[in-house]
């Protein structure tokens, strides 16, 4: 099955902890990306990265990190600085970062604060 | 400031009763628009794009520069169009997608 993976499908994380969201993309896109899914927000960009050791970041990147370090890869991390973190995340990839080229989601992470 | 509006949060029609999802976009260059679906327990795809202008499981959309608006419509809606749909729109040279924040489609038998 090929395209774009996203793990865990479910994760729960207490207070205070770090956890890392993982991304894999084997369609050799250059660009990928995380947005965060929140009821009635839409979806709100976090990080996005271009090519392999490069990424920026969104509109809501605050409290999380990420890296590129191999095309096919863009973990993110949700650190304790993130107030909310709770929410359904999702990666995308797309060919390159031009505005006409569809993005291509996973199937999401749904994280929970305890 | 680029944005999105999709003024309904929900959208529900009967089976065969034509459909349209609105959309509107504040962008001052020329955009490129997208509607995005999301089904039940899929993952959230490219429905179309203005600059293809084609047809997609019936579903169009037609770009008003001058209302600034991109709604989707589809003459006869059936059960299986019930899902989440997302308006979006890419601006300026780095194509990053600014989405809507959703309407959800309800389609009744």
């Amino acid at each position: 099955d090929g395209g774009i993976t996203q793990s865990p499908k479910y994760l729960f994380r207490k207070e205070g902890q770090n956890v890392t969201l993982s991304c894999e993309q084997n369609l050799n896109h250059d660009a990928m990306y995380w947005y965060r899914q929140d009821p009635g927000q839409g979806l709100r960009l976090i990080y996005y990265s271009q090519i392999v050791n490069d990424f920026q970041k969104g509109d809501i990147a605050e409290g999380y990190s990420v890296s590129r370090e191999k095309k096919e890869s863009f973990p993110l991390t949700v650190t304790s600085a993130q107030k909310n973190p709770t929410a359904f995340y999702l990666c995308a990839s797309s060919i390159a970062q031009t505005r006409e080229h569809e993005q291509f989601f996973g199937p999401g992470t749904r994280l929970t604060v305890l | 400031a680029q944005r999105v509006t999709q003024p309904e949060k929900l959208l529900s029609v009967f089976k065969g009763a034509p459909v349209e999802l609105k959309c509107n976009y504040s962008y001052s260059g020329s955009p490129e628009l997208f509607w995005y679906v999301q089904y039940s327990r899929q993952r959230l795809q490219l429905l179309l794009r203005h600059i293809s202008r084609e047809s997609i499981k019936g579903f169009t959309a037609d770009l008003n520069k001058g209302e600034t608006s991109f709604h989707l419509k589809k003459p006869f809606a059936q059960e299986e169009d019930s899902a989440m749909y997302y308006c979006a729109l890419s601006g300026g040279s780095q194509g990053n997608l600014i989405f809507g924040k959703g309407t959800k489609l309800s389609v009744k038998p």
